[in-house]
């Protein structure tokens, strides 16, 4: 079946512009999440999101950046006034459930974000 | 908190040579701990992870591991290298009943031929 999708794959864009990506889970999917991984960087979690409940943004890195979901289908984040230390690979993942046993997080392509 | 630390940014092997990739950890509570593979391009893709079940785990592409409470080690290693497994690592970490996974920093393999 089909995998996590996520669009555009590479965005290129001037400081200060603000800039949407996309994720779209895996049907069925409840839980969604968002990571970022800058250059030489492991991977840093962004945000979740699981069913109806209410989002952890525990580790958005500032009040530029914003996530939504709709029910538990796709999902945008949303970067605003860009910097260049935006630049970054943004991973999204998704999982059927979250906080059980057994649970798998399956990973996007990523979008190459970069800020000039 | 929780945290992982992956030794060596870039580790290279021959091919048919052993590969062993290190990863330790810390976490206040009983971890869950998964390897994640990179290739160029992709997004990462699940190799093996560790659920308080066997403490030797072994995964896809002849890839095993074996985690060490004493040591706070979750170490990735496979008896005999492939061209095909030059790819970046990642090992992680999550707290059992709480969903969202700390990396490593990843360590690059290079196999030559």
């Amino acid at each position: 079946g089909a995998g996590v999708s996520q669009s555009p794959s590479n965005k290129v864009t001037e400081k200060g512009k603000d800039v949407e990506l996309r994720c779209d889970p895996i049907s069925g999917h409840t839980a969604l999440y968002w990571y970022r991984q800058r250059l030489g960087q492991g991977l840093e979690f962004l945000i979740y999101f699981q069913g109806n409940s209410a989002p952890d943004k525990s580790g958005l890195p500032s009040d530029r950046f914003s996530a939504e979901r709709t029910g538990e289908s796709v999902s945008t984040l949303t970067i605003q006034r860009t910097q260049q230390e935006d630049s970054a690979v943004y991973l999204c993942a998704s999982s059927l459930v979250a906080g059980l046993d057994q649970e798998t997080q399956y990973f996007g392509p990523g979008t190459r974000l970069l800020v000039l | 908190a929780q945290s992982v630390t992956q030794l060596g940014s870039h580790v290279s092997v021959s091919e048919g040579a052993l590969v062993l990739l290190r990863c330790n950890y810390s976490s206040s509570v009983p971890p869950y701990l998964f390897w994640y593979v990179q290739y160029p391009n992709q997004g990462l893709q699940l190799l093996l992870k560790y659920t308080s079940a066997a403490t030797l785990v072994k995964g896809i592409n002849g890839f095993e591991a074996e985690f060490k409470k004493s040591e706070t080690s979750f170490h990735l290693t496979k008896p005999s290298a492939h061209m095909s497994d030059a790819a970046e690592y990642f090992c992680a970490v999550s707290e059992k009943g709480y969903s969202t996974l700390t990396f490593g920093k990843g360590t690059m393999l290079l196999v030559s031929p």
